[in-house]
């Protein structure tokens, strides 16, 4: 069991970039989970994945941020046109089904927005 | 919608001692899952401890115990003989049975551990 890892670990790009998140799940695990974390407070959900579909998005996730898991393996997680208030750490989490199965979490990807 | 409260941002313990980090919660459901996750500096987000709403006995994983009570929607973790490796940020989580795809966090509390 390797974990979720993400990639990079850290990302600073300027305002209006383009930017994309990796995240490898742990193999077996069909969900995997996208948060955003501000400084003092806890995740919040932004969308989730079962296998390749994506099956809910949070209100937060506006139209400038697109999630993909193309083979239900690896996510990626676009920001376009970024800005200040994007910057964040942002967590990728796995789980097998059902709920009551624990998520697991990834070391997460912070970004800075200069 | 489900809130998830922890109303206190820091707590701090002496090495070996006892320390209890409250958490409230707000649900109109009967069936849930609550969560204690430990986040330390710089590193990523770990499982301390599960409860599963049904259940009344309260979860034990080691020096970790959680005091679960249903009817006031509290839901507090208790570290026993604190060590320096339980310093960090402590998150409460609370996850529907029927709408699986939301976990809400807690704005969670940082536990200092004096030697």
């Amino acid at each position: 069991d390797t974990g979720v890892s993400q990639n990079p670990r850290h990302k600073i790009t300027k305002r209006g970039q383009n930017v994309t998140f990796r995240c490898d799940p742990i193999s077996e695990h069909n969900r995997l989970y996208w948060y955003r974390q501000t400084l003092g407070q806890g995740p919040e959900f932004l969308t989730y994945f079962q296998n390749e579909a994506q099956l809910e998005k949070s209100r937060l996730l506006s139209d400038r941020f697109s999630a993909e898991r193309p083979k239900g393996s690896f996510s990626t997680l676009e920001i376009q046109r970024t800005e200040q208030g994007d910057s964040a750490m942002y967590l990728c989490a796995s789980s097998l089904a059902p709920s009551n199965q624990p998520q697991h979490f990834g070391d997460g990807t912070r970004l800075s927005i200069l | 919608a489900q809130t998830v409260t922890q109303s206190q941002p820091e707590m701090s313990v002496q090495e070996a001692e006892t320390v209890t980090l409250s958490c409230t919660y707000d649900t109109s459901e009967s069936d849930y899952y609550l969560f204690w996750y430990k986040q330390p500096p710089s590193r990523q987000m770990i499982l301390v401890i599960r409860q599963e709403a049904y259940k009344q006995q309260n979860a034990t994983e080691n020096r970790f115990s959680v005091n679960f009570q249903k009817a006031a929607k509290s839901f507090s973790l208790k570290i026993s003989d604190s060590q320096l490796g339980d310093a960090a940020m402590y998150f409460c989580a609370y996850r529907s049975k029927y709408n699986n795809n939301d976990m809400r966090f807690g704005a969670g509390t940082r536990l200092t551990v004096k030697p």
